[in-house]
Parts: C-alpha cells; sequence; structure tokens
C-alpha cells in the first residue's frame, strides 16, 4: 500500500515563528504533492502543492521544500498567525493516469499569541 | 462555483443497517473519491473512479461498495454497517491531469450504533 509519512502529529508555535510540517514518501511514482489546510467542523481545502521539477515553490508565508533524493518534502509557515492553527495534510498523487490521491496522517499546529 | 455537495451531513444507523452515502460534483471533474477521516489515521481512500460505470479500489475497501452512476454523482454504500464505520465520511472530485488537487465536500458524519 502506498504510503506518505507525517510528521510531527501535533506542534505548538509562538505567533511570529515559523512552523516546519514534514512529510516522506518511498514510492517513486509519485509525482505531485499537495498540502492542505483543515479548520474544525470544515472539510479540508488546498493550500499550496508542487511538482518534483522543482525544489521549492513559495505561496505568501507558505512555502514547500522538496528532496526528491531523500523523497521527503516539508511546508514552512512563516510568521505563523493564531488564525494558521488548523490540521494540515500533505498528500501525494502519481502520474500515470490513475489519479489515486494518498494523504498523511496529518499535523495538528497550534499557534499562541 | 465549482462545488461537491454531500448528502446526508449527518446519518445515525444501527449495527447490520443500509446506508448510502450521496455525492454530486457540478465541476466537470472526471475523478470522484470516497475518503473516511479517522483520529490518527488523516484521510484514508475507500474507493475512487474517473467517470460513470467506473470504480476502483482504495485502500480501505473491505465492508463499503461504491457506484459511479453519471459524471456527476458517486455513492458510497454500506450493506451491512458495523461500529467501526463509524466515521466522518468526505467525497472529492478532481480533473484529469496533475496540478489538479481534489476539491472536497463538506463531509457526512456518520454513526453506527
Amino acid at each position: 500500500q502506498q504510503q506518505v509519512r507525517q510528521s510531527p502529529q501535533s506542534l505548538t508555535v509562538w505567533e511570529g515563528e515559523t512552523a516546519i510540517l514534514n512529510c516522506s514518501y518511498e514510492d517513486s511514482t509519485f509525482d505531485y504533492f499537495p498540502w492542505y489546510h483543515q479548520f474544525p467542523g470544515e472539510s479540508p481545502a488546498l493550500l499550496i502543492a508542487i511538482r518534483p521539477v522543482s525544489n521549492k515553490k513559495e505561496d505568501g508565508r507558505f512555502t514547500i521544500f522538496f528532496n526528491k533524493r531523500e523523497k521527503k518534502f516539508s511546508l514552512h509557515i512563516a510568521d505563523s498567525q493564531p488564525g494558521d492553527s488548523a490540521t494540515y495534510f500533505c498528500a501525494a498523487s502519481e502520474d500515470t493516469g490513475n489519479y489515486k490521491y494518498v494523504f498523511g496522517a496529518g499535523t495538528r499546529l497550534k499557534v499562541i499569541a | 462555483e465549482a462545488a461537491v455537495t454531500q448528502s446526508p451531513r449527518n446519518k445515525v444507523t444501527v449495527t447490520g443497517g443500509n446506508v448510502t452515502l450521496s455525492c454530486r460534483q457540478t465541476n466537470s471533474h472526471n475523478y470522484m473519491y470516497w475518503y473516511r477521516q479517522d483520529t490518527g489515521h488523516g484521510l484514508r481512500l475507500i474507493h475512487y473512479s474517473y467517470g460513470a460505470g467506473n470504480l476502483q479500489i482504495g485502500d480501505v475497501p473491505d465492508g463499503y461498495k461504491a457506484t459511479r452512476t453519471t459524471q456527476e454523482d458517486f455513492f458510497l454504500l454500506l450493506e451491512l454497517a458495523s461500529p467501526s464505520q463509524t466515521s466522518l465520511y468526505f467525497c472529492a472530485s478532481s480533473d484529469r491531469g496533475l496540478n489538479q488537487a481534489p476539491l472536497f465536500g463538506e463531509g457526512t458524519r456518520l454513526s453506527v450504533l
């Protein structure tokens, strides 16, 4: 079974700090890596995504760093705000025409003011 | 506006009961997915489909059937519900091709007593 491993399970940072969320995978056929955030009582929503042709993708305070050799990628949230408190999921999909998305178990982020 | 609509939003049934969860998307997307979300496990893929009449097996299919009747409609069937199927169920849709991460519905909370 294809897997995406996510760590830590939970993370607490102070307002203004950079939160770092990590994911790893084993299957080399994975070719697209989105990150989602989910606020309590809501459904997951796409935040940012990357393909391995790039090793970095930025969108405002959110940056994905990608290491294809080590099969690891991370989400960095700069200048964390209390409104960023949510559960974050990484995911992966393979480029074989079979667009199956596999998700990690999630990181619960809490930003303290 | 892109939308994925699930019904019912909440459902309570008894062990051995028959349950059908419905999902409709108005995005003209080819792919539709059923996930279950449980604490500690993240989002786990039950079944998915790339078009009307097609069904692909996900990672946790036991005890579930699914049917894609049209481009828009995807149903999840629990014919003999068990307490282990108590969960939050999400439907999602995505378009063909990469860089098209799934868009999620609002979720259905199912309790099997």
